[in-house]
């Protein structure tokens, strides 16, 4: 059975620092890695997706790796914003098209 | 597009009633999921779709139904609400199981 587990649960930085979330998944055989952003009350939003074959994907300051035989994916924010404050969420897709979460790591950005 | 609609936004059900939460996407694709989130759980699958006529049950099916008679609906009833199904539902829907688009969600409170 699949699990994504994210590390830290919760993180507070003051704005202008670079970071690193953390993703591991316990199957190496996924098709797909996706990070979310999920303001509170609000829905979640793609940020970036590393299909199976890729090491990492870019958008701005947000950098995304995927290392598949270790199980493991970082989400790396340059420059951090307050307005970057929200949850971070990592998901994995299997050839079945389930979509995996973990439980997500919340982020604080003090001005 | 309107990407991926979920109706109603929220709702307060009676132990014992029944409802459907619905759940439309524009965008022709095939994949289509519910999840519910709550807090220290994360976001669970509850049922998915991989193609019109096509369901399967998830990580959480008891006490849901779903069909899928169309690419563009995916409907989730609820057929004697509990208070333990007390949550927020997230749709989901994607093309040939690359990326996830999600919809807003419905906050539902059974009481």
């Amino acid at each position: 059975k699949q699990e994504v587990t994210q590390i830290p649960a919760a993180l507070s930085v003051p704005e202008g620092e670079n970071l690193v979330l953390n993703c591991s998944f316990t199957d190496s055989a996924i098709y797909n890695l996706q990070w979310f952003r999920q303001d509170p009350g609000k829905g979640l939003t793609s940020l970036l997706l590393i299909q199976s074959s890729q090491r990492e994907q870019t958008s701005g300051r947000l950098n995304a790796s995927l290392d598949k035989s270790s199980g493991r994916s970082t989400l790396y924010i340059a420059a951090s914003q307050p307005g970057d404050s929200a949850t971070y969420l990592c998901a994995v897709t299997g050839n079945t098209g389930k979509l995996i979460f973990g439980q997500g790591t919340t982020l604080q950005v003090k001005p | 597009n309107a990407g991926v609609t979920q109706t109603p936004k929220f709702q307060v059900l009676k132990t014992g009633q029944s409802m459907t939460l619905q759940c439309a996407q524009d965008m022709n694709h095939e994949y289509m999921s519910w999840y519910r989130q709550d807090p220290g759980m994360g976001l669970r699958l509850i049922h998915y779709s991989v193609g019109a006529g096509i369901t399967d049950q998830g990580e959480v099916p008891n006490g849901y139904n779903v069909s899928r008679s169309t690419t563009e609906d995916f409907p989730l009833r609820l057929l004697s609400a509990a208070p333990s199904q007390t949550s927020v539902y997230f749709c989901a829907s994607s093309v040939d199981n690359y990326g996830y688009t999600f919809g807003s969600g419905t906050r539902l409170t059974v009481v």
